[in-house]
């Protein structure tokens, strides 16, 4: 069964500096990746996925995450970050087939300080 | 753009008490899903359906129920309230199980 591991809970950086968002994943199988970004008192919306292809995949507002399927890990990145940056980031595995849901991780707030 | 509503953002009841949560698409998905949000343990998925009058449980279905006559609209029915299911309700739709569009969630808090 797929399970996902964010390994921050929350991650304090400040403006401008660069981030990166841990998430580290198990499955036996091939798998899709996701980022969602929850803005407060907001729902999710998504950042980014992997899919297939290149392994360097950029999203929305300047954020990007590679797949490393030898660690199993797609970490999230950002060269310089923003105050409205700050929101929680989950980190989301689906099984490679249609048939399979999302399973999402913890959640890590990023709390970017001015 | 997508649009998922959902029909309060934040709602308080009583033990006991039968709680509806509606959720509304518009973009004619096929698919339909609940979750609840806890602090530090993300989104767990409590109902899913793919089609109309179709549903699916998922990983935490206890205390709760799903009702969805209308391809646009999927409730969540809590039978009898408890606090335990204090938390953040979020609906959310797609043409395919993972990459999901979500409402703006509902914080439920039973007292």
């Amino acid at each position: 069964a797929q399970s996902v591991t964010q390994l921050d809970s929350q991650v304090p950086v400040f403006e401008e500096a660069p981030v990166e968002l841990r998430c580290n994943y198990s499955s036996s199988v091939s798998v899709y990746l996701f980022w969602y970004v929850q803005y407060p008192n907001q729902g999710l919306q998504l950042l980014l996925k992997y899919l297939s292809g290149s392994t360097l995949v950029k999203g929305i507002n300047g954020f990007e995450a590679e797949f490393n399927k030898s660690q199993t890990s797609f970490h999230l990145r950002k060269p310089s970050v923003h105050i409205s940056d700050t929101a929680e980031y989950f980190c989301a595995v689906s099984e490679g087939n249609a048939g399979n849901m999302l399973t999402f991780g913890g959640g890590t707030r990023l709390m970017v300080k001015p | 753009d997508v649009k998922v509503t959902q029909s309060s953002r934040y709602l308080v009841k009583r033990t006991g008490e039968k709680v509806f949560l509606e959720c509304v698409q518009d973009m004619d998905h096929e698919n339909m899903f609940w979750y609840r949000q806890d602090p530090g343990l993300g989104l767990r998925l409590i109902y899913f359906s793919y089609d109309v009058k179709m549903k699916e449980k998922g990983d935490i279905p206890e205390g709760y129920s799903v009702s969805r006559e209308k391809k646009e609209r999927f409730s969540l029915i809590l039978e009898s309230a408890s606090t335990n299911q204090t938390s953040m309700y979020l609906c959310a739709s797609s043409f395919t199980y993972y990459e999901q569009y979500f409402g703006p969630g509902t914080r439920l808090t039973v007292t």
